[in-house]
């Protein structure tokens, strides 16, 4: 069963518009949620995060929202740039610590058009 | 080196081989992770070292997969009678114990082919 859900596996954007990545979980365990971008043969990099306390952080270009009561989270990137083009994984877990584990999501493929 | 290395960056292996894959965290490290990717899917959790001692091997999906870390640096990761369904990335990830979650870095992977 999965925990962390990316129901969209790919979105497409004009340059310059905004991207809206979702993702939904079911774990009311979790209560620190993360965003990674992978492009290939790399490895996962970390993006921007969200304590459940919160319901909205604000990285340069990149927002990511909270929404506890339904278990629902978006990464907003405004503007979006060709360079953005990737996959993005949602990610949740129960801690911050650094020996917490991660349930990740299976990502959406982003493509930003010039 | 500047961040988490992972070796071989492929690995083809034949049905019921034995393999080892090594990755080398960043200087310093104390925790490291290992996880599994498969094709089309986000990375599941393995286990888990601080320092050499093995904390969490709740995700090793048999008795055929089995890890190590002895000085607490270099981790091994084995997979005994490797099987098709074991073909996937399987990626490793350090941090620094006094850091946030954030501050975990991964590695490229190993790719693993089961034939």
């Amino acid at each position: 069963d999965q925990q962390v859900k990316q129901n969209s596996p790919s979105l497409s954007v004009q340059e310059g518009r905004i991207s809206i990545l979702n993702c939904d979980y079911t774990n009311s365990m979790f209560d620190y949620f993360l965003w990674y971008k992978k492009y290939p043969a790399e490895g996962p990099t970390f993006l921007i995060s969200i304590s459940s306390i919160k319901d909205k952080n604000e990285d340069g270009r990149f927002t990511v929202f909270l929404n506890k009561s339904a278990k629902h989270l978006s990464l907003h990137i405004v503007p979006s740039q060709p360079g953005d083009s990737a996959v993005y994984f949602c990610a949740a877990s129960v801690g911050s610590g650094a020996n917490s584990k991660l349930t990740f999501g299976k990502g959406i493929t982003l493509s930003v058009r010039p | 080196g500047a961040g988490v290395s992972q070796s071989p960056r492929y690995k083809v292996a034949k049905r019921g081989q034995d393999v080892a894959l090594r990755c080398d965290p960043i200087s310093g490290h104390v925790s490291l992770f290992w996880y599994q990717q498969a094709l089309g899917q986000g990375p599941e959790f393995l286990t888990y070292f601080q320092n050499e001692a093995q904390l969490d091997k709740s995700g090793l999906p048999s008795d055929r997969f089995f890890a190590e870390r002895p000085e607490g640096s270099v981790s091994t990761l084995k997979i005994q009678r490797t099987q098709q369904e074991d073909s996937a990335v399987y990626l490793c990830a350090s941090s620094p114990i006094q850091g946030a979650i954030e501050k975990l870095f991964f590695g490229s992977g190993t790719q693993l082919s089961v034939l």
